[in-house]
Parts: C-alpha cells; sequence; structure tokens
C-alpha cells in the first residue's frame, strides 16, 4: 500500500492529452514539492518533472506538472508510442523523522 | 554524463546480509553537491526509499528499515554502498541507486537497478 495514490492504469491514442494523477496528504505533497518519475521496465527511471512543475532539461515540453493542496498531477499531451511506460509520483514526507514517499506507478498504454 | 551502476549478489539466504555497491562516474561523491540514496522495488509492488547519504557519511534512513540498514560512502572509490542485515523473503526487490539535489528534492539520476532475491 504506498502512501501517495495514483490510478493503476491510464490509456489514450497517439496525440490525445493523458492526465495522471496523485493523491497524498498534508505532510507530503501538502508541505513538499512533487517530482514524476517515467520508468520503462529493465532501465533506469528517469526524472520528469520536479518541483511540481519544473521540467529538466530535454524533457519535452509535452510534459507537465501541477499541484494543488494535496494533490498533483501529470499531464501528457500529444500522446506519443514511445510514452508507453510506467510513470511514478513522490514526494518527502515530514512524518516520523522524514522519509520520501512514492505512488503506486501508472500504468500508461498508449492505444 | 553521470551514470550509476549498482552492483553485488544476485541472491541471499535468509537470514544473512545483503550487501550493495553503488559506482558513480560522471560526478565526484566528494564534490558535495548532491545526496545519494537507495531505493527498492519489490516485485509487483511499488517504490520504497530505504535511506540516503551525504559525502561527509551522514545519514538518512526509512525508520521502517532503520534497525537493519546500514549505508555508507567511500569518496576514495566514489561509491557508495547498503548493507541490510537479517534478510528474509520479503527482501527480495529491485534495489535502485540514485541522486539527489537535496535531502528533500527529487532524484535526478538513477542506476537501472539490480535484482535481489533473498532465498535459502
Amino acid at each position: 500500500q504506498s502512501v501517495l495514490t495514483q490510478p493503476p492504469s491510464a490509456s489514450g491514442t497517439p496525440g490525445q492529452r493523458v492526465t495522471i494523477s496523485c493523491s497524498g496528504s498534508t505532510s507530503n505533497i501538502g508541505s513538499n514539492t512533487v517530482s514524476w518519475y517515467q520508468h520503462l521496465p529493465g532501465t533506469a527511471p528517469k526524472l520528469l518533472i520536479y518541483s511540481n512543475n519544473q521540467r529538466p532539461s530535454g524533457v519535452p515540453d509535452r510534459f507537465s506538472g501541477s499541484k494543488s493542496g494535496t494533490s498533483a498531477s501529470l499531464a501528457i499531451s500529444g500522446l506519443q508510442s514511445e510514452d508507453e511506460a510506467e510513470y511514478y509520483c513522490a514526494a518527502w514526507d515530514d512524518s516520523l523523522n522524514g522519509l520520501w514517499v512514492f505512488g503506486g506507478g501508472t500504468k500508461l498504454t498508449v492505444l | 554524463q553521470l551514470q550509476l551502476q549498482e552492483s553485488g549478489p544476485g541472491l541471499v539466504k535468509p537470514p544473512e546480509t545483503l550487501s550493495l555497491t553503488c559506482t558513480v562516474s560522471g560526478d565526484s561523491i566528494s564534490s558535495g553537491t548532491y545526496y545519494w540514496g537507495w531505493i527498492r522495488q519489490p516485485p509487483g509492488k511499488g517504490l520504497e526509499w530505504i535511506g540516503s547519504v551525504y559525502y561527509s557519511g551522514t545519514t538518512y534512513y526509512n525508520m521502517s528499515l532503520k534497525s537493519r540498514v546500514t549505508i555508507s560512502v567511500d569518496t576514495s572509490k566514489n561509491q557508495f554502498s547498503l548493507r541490510l542485515n537479517s534478510v528474509t523473503a520479503a527482501d527480495t526487490a529491485v534495489y535502485y541507486c540514485a541522486r539527489h539535489p537535496y535531502l528533500r528534492y527529487h532524484f535526478d539520476y538513477w542506476g537501472q537497478g539490480t535484482l535481489v532475491t533473498v532465498s535459502s
């Protein structure tokens, strides 16, 4: 049971816009920044979004992030077949002595 | 180009100790600019942060694992390591090492991960 809640799956057709939600609490998303990662099996997870809505160099502007209160979202516009992957959200959690918490992952299928 | 590479045994017997090393190339751990962390993913489950270390040796652990975990750094070899003792089948997972700019900030680079199976 992951601390951050994501839908297990999402899908879309090429060119569409899809969004993936990430729900947390006041001790994590409500107090700290959210990051998003793209993961293909057998490869290193890749940072897509940091500080809620910032893209690292090299990440296409088709990927965008937002945060409101204790929830965050990742949007992918102009969906491409290469976007088919698992997506994870993450945030620092201030509870206990502090720890990183992750979402359970959302498998994105490009139909 | 920064690269992180995990290495270590792929099979560990319970209740022995799991030991992994992450070798960093393309950056110097001793620069003090980043923190270096371990994250794992059991089969079919989500990601779990194990802990992180700073170049000085200061460590930060997930309290749920703290009693069994030791993370250390060897700046002369540009490596950091994970030791998890008294392992059980529940510790079977893909183990990743990663870099993050501050303790509470994102992980900007990850290794590709290594599967460790705990089985007798």
